[in-house]
């Protein structure tokens, strides 16, 4: 079972300062997923990167993947509020469909 | 575009009774459905792959007796939890995978099961 480790697993800034966070495996990936779920609710997904070295934009967030492929971080600028939520990062192996989640990082963004 | 749903989205049973959650992708098709399973403060942890038309695959650790789970049609999926104890309490997420697609997934919005 590969494991992907988060960190960190509680974060809670104020209002337009910048994170980033980690999603770290021993593990090779063919993709990797980045999700935010709201309490209550099914994660929704923000971005999924193949490559090895790949960086995606999404406004203020950035991604990108580890060179080989086995770590990913997240960078969000100027963080606000409604940035706060569950981020969840899930590895996916090639032409196999299932993904492994990490436990995720809560983040708190307070006004 | 990409939608699921789930329902019920919440759920209140007693202690050996059955409960029946639907998952449905209302504007897809879905040759894959994943069953989740989410404990406070924890991760999601896959229970098993629905596929249509044929036996779920169940993840280790995971009764396939005691969770039913039904894949009859291109978008829907059911899940049975069977003789439902306190303990099964939690969050379950489907999700579902557009058909040809990568392994990007699409999730219900949950179903909150509490047994007393």
């Amino acid at each position: 079972t590969q494991l992907l480790e988060q960190s960190p697993q509680f974060l809670s800034i104020q209002e337009g300062e910048n994170l980033t966070v980690y999603c770290n495996s021993s593990s090779v990936f063919s993709s990797l997923q980045w999700y935010r779920q709201e309490p209550g609710e099914g994660p929704v997904l923000l971005v999924t990167v193949v490559t090895g070295g790949e960086v995606k934009k999404l406004k203020r967030l950035t991604f990108q993947f580890g060179d080989a492929r086995k770590d990913s971080s997240l960078h969000i600028t100027a963080a606000q509020p409604g940035d706060t939520g569950l981020y969840l990062c899930a590895g996916g192996r090639g032409g196999y469909q299932k993904v492994t989640f990490g436990i995720g990082t809560k983040l708190q963004v307070i006004p | 575009g990409a939608v699921v749903s789930q329902h019920p989205s919440r759920v209140i049973c007693k202690s050996g009774t059955s409960v029946k959650i639907e998952c449905r992708s209302l504007d897809f098709q879905a040759t894959t459905m994943f069953w989740y399973r989410q404990f406070p403060k924890q991760s999601l942890m896959l229970m098993a792959t629905s596929n249509e038309g044929s036996k779920a695959t169940y993840e280790q650790g995971v009764e396939k007796d005691k969770f039913l789970i039904n894949h009859a049609s291109l978008t829907l999926s059911t899940l049975t939890v069977t003789s439902a104890h306190p303990e099964d309490s939690s969050f379950y997420i489907c999700s579902a995978i557009l058909a040809g697609g990568p392994s990007e997934q699409f999730f219900g919005p949950g179903t909150r099961l509490t047994v007393l």
